[in-house]
């Protein structure tokens, strides 16, 4: 799986929106962003995968690049309880093997 | 609702004692894996499941065993527990297969072990 580069930290206000970004300029072309959250100790929740368009759920919006180097998950209204660790992922889809975590962002929303 | 459930939720042991951190979900995934978490290291694969009586080793296989005689469980077993496996445990499961599905990997709350 291809190597993620995500900001250790951000914060954002309450109500506006969370625009969290990675870097994976090593991704290749059968390999899929994922992205994923973890409120302190809960399991990871997943919330939103892509390929190369744009995607939306109910949840977020993904947003890659058109060399699909870098990516950027954003949550539209972000409230007290987005505030989480989020973890971009980039692997081949069904794989069927682990996944694997690196560092994420620790997003902190603030009243 | 769609769910991984695990048991116990809390566990402190003592060194040796066997024990049995049990795993269920009722998405009828074929997919199953354990994960184990530590500070600094994020999450580790233990072992993983792509269907009932196929199981493999993960990243960190040692000391532990798993099953999996039904879709729906994949219980992990620790035999001589010691301290080093004190940790926070995640199940979880998808419906990743060789006939396609999402990927998507739900997860089960959590068990935190300690082992004196």
């Amino acid at each position: 799986d291809a190597k993620t580069t995500q900001p250790p930290s951000m914060d954002c206000a309450e109500g506006r929106a969370a625009n969290l970004p990675c870097n994976h300029s090593t991704i290749s072309g059968n390999e899929y962003v994922y992205w994923y959250r973890q409120i302190h100790s809960q399991g990871p929740q997943y919330i939103i995968h892509g390929l190369k368009n744009n995607e939306t759920n109910e949840m977020a919006s993904l947003i890659i690049t058109e060399d699909r180097k870098s990516s950027t998950l954003i949550l539209p209204h972000a409230t007290l309880r987005d505030t989480a660790v989020y973890y971009c992922i980039v692997r081949v889809f069904n794989a069927g093997n682990m996944l694997t975590f690196g560092g994420g962002t620790r997003l902190m929303v603030k009243p | 609702e769609a769910q991984v459930t695990q048991n116990p939720r809390y566990l402190i042991t003592v060194t040796g004692k066997k024990l049995t951190v049990t795993c269920s979900q009722n998405m009828n995934h074929e997919y199953m894996s354990w994960y184990r978490q530590d500070p600094g290291l994020g999450l580790r694969q233990i072992y993983y499941s792509m269907n009932v009586e196929v199981t493999d080793k993960g990243d960190v296989p040692e000391g532990y065993k798993v099953s999996r005689k039904e879709k729906r469980n994949f219980p992990l077993i620790l035999e001589s527990p010691s301290p080093n496996q004190t940790s926070l445990y995640f199940c979880a499961s998808s419906d990743a297969s060789w006939r396609g599905g999402t990927d998507t990997q739900y997860f089960g709350p959590g068990t935190r072990l300690t082992v004196l």
